[in-house]
């Protein structure tokens, strides 16, 4: 299997730009999340899909911050207006099943906001 | 609030030179208990879960264990191509997202 995918791997936008990011997880996994991670605060979970619905979102830093699931094979998180402080590396996991199992993460996005 | 506390932040290790990471966690109602490496420029790889306190895992030179306030991560004989960092991460309560702690960055020297 591919694994999780992705895309844009880099991304580099100004301040007040709109910026989306794309997540197409494991095929057949049932559960997607989405974690940002920077040096000073670590990995933290933004939020997390069971089944394409959004099931908790309280880790969202604002509404600046949404995120969508379509269908089970793609999901996008948007930023808009980006800041310099959303600048991170951007994290897509999936897991197999509903509940507490391992989740695989994908490549990540690196986002720089200037 | 999950919280979770790894220590030490960073550790240097000799190749053959076995040593234990800690994850100490604070949370309600423990799911289950992840531990992952992370290479630089990488997402986070899985490697185990453990889910009640007793229980162990294995995988070539690694071994997570669990208690009820902490898990530690054993190193036996590492190689270079252990040199990565190490995270930690609980699921508690009703929600099925991870709590991640700030990780161990490993290096073994040759």
């Amino acid at each position: 299997d591919a694994g999780v995918i992705q895309s844009p791997r880099h991304e580099v936008t100004e301040m007040g730009q709109e910026v989306t990011l794309r997540c197409k997880p494991i095929s057949g996994h049932n559960s997607l999340f989405w974690y940002r991670q920077t040096m000073m605060r670590g990995l933290e979970l933004l939020i997390y899909f069971n089944n394409n619905v959004p099931i908790d979102d309280s880790g969202m830093p604002e509404d600046r911050f949404s995120a969508k699931m379509p269908n089970a094979s793609f999901s996008t998180l948007k930023i808009q207006p980006s800041e310099p402080r959303d600048s991170a590396v951007y994290f897509c996991a999936s897991s197999f099943r509903t509940g507490v199992y391992e989740q695989y993460f994908g490549p990540g996005t690196r986002l720089t906001v200037t | 609030e999950d919280q979770v506390t790894q220590s030490p932040e960073a550790l240097r290790l000799q190749e053959g030179e076995s040593s234990s990471l800690n994850c100490s966690y604070t949370v309600s109602g423990l799911r289950g208990l992840f531990w992952y490496r992370q290479d630089p420029g990488k997402g986070p790889e899985f490697l185990f879960t453990l889910y009640s306190a007793g229980e162990e895992k294995e995988k070539e030179r690694l071994k997570a264990t669990l208690t009820k306030k902490e898990s530690f991560l054993h190193i036996t004989a590492p190689k270079p191509e252990d040199s990565a960092t190490y995270l930690c991460a609980v699921a508690g309560g009703g929600a099925d997202g991870l709590t991640f702690g700030k990780g161990t960055h490993l290096i073994i020297q040759p």
